[in-house]
């Protein structure tokens, strides 16, 4: 069974501390994602990778950084977290086979900024 | 740019047939895909369409028509389990990656 996996369901954090999200994957994925999900936006993409050590922005990426030091794990940094920030994040993996290749999604956390 | 539109909600009577629309403003694409997502969970494949026409798994089906930049996603004999909502994206060509249009809520009554 396919998974991807990421650290937390439920975060509460406070205004200005350094958030780390973790997602792991264990399908040997090339290409890893990080979206955020607020209600009427849809998916928002905030930064992918494609290859170890590669990353590349999405469409929101101020305020966030990203790391992947290792093929099956893609972490997402809040740098100084804000109330703006509260949000659902999904995190996704993509093999690269084809252009038809489904995109498999993590159950999300749902960060809290107090 | 490029763009994907969906209504936001659409309610239907449990038994019955409905279909989800999505268009699209695209410099080109490979294909339309439909994704579920029940409250609280993860988005979950539900189809691809590459080529145009239909494309039938059971009590759903998904259309592409790429002369009028359009799809739908057509659910048969509506159940309460599929209370949920659904999303279109596509594959940019440019490097192939999903863009998402924002999400139908499928609202299902008895």
């Amino acid at each position: 069974d396919v998974k991807v996996t990421q650290s937390s369901r439920y975060l509460v954090k406070r205004t200005g501390e350094k958030v780390f999200l973790e997602c792991v994957q264990d399908m040997d994925h090339e290409n890893m994602f990080w979206y955020r999900q607020d209600p009427g936006l849809g998916l928002r993409l905030i930064y992918f990778s494609y290859d170890v050590k590669m990353k590349e922005k999405g469409d929101i990426p101020e305020g966030y950084s990203v790391s992947r030091e290792k093929k099956e794990r893609f972490s997402l940094i809040l740098e100084s977290a804000s109330t703006n920030q509260t949000s659902m994040y999904l995190c996704a993996s993509r093999g690269s086979t084809g252009v038809n290749t489904e995109a498999f999604f993590g159950q999300g956390t749902r960060l809290t900024v107090v | 740019g490029q763009s994907l539109e969906q209504p936001s909600e659409v309610t239907a009577v449990e038994g019955a047939i409905v279909q989800i629309n999505c268009t699209y403003q695209t410099s080109g694409f490979y294909g339309l895909s439909w994704y579920q997502q029940h409250d609280g969970g993860a988005p979950t494949f539900l189809s691809y369409n590459g080529l145009d026409g239909l494309e039938e798994t059971g009590r759903f089906s998904s259309f592409l028509s790429r002369s009028d930049s359009y799809g739908y996603l057509l659910l048969q004999e509506l159940q309460m389990k599929d209370s949920a909502s659904y999303f279109c994206a596509v594959i940019s060509p440019s490097n192939y990656q999903l863009i998402w249009g924002a999400g139908t809520k499928l609202i299902i009554k008895p």
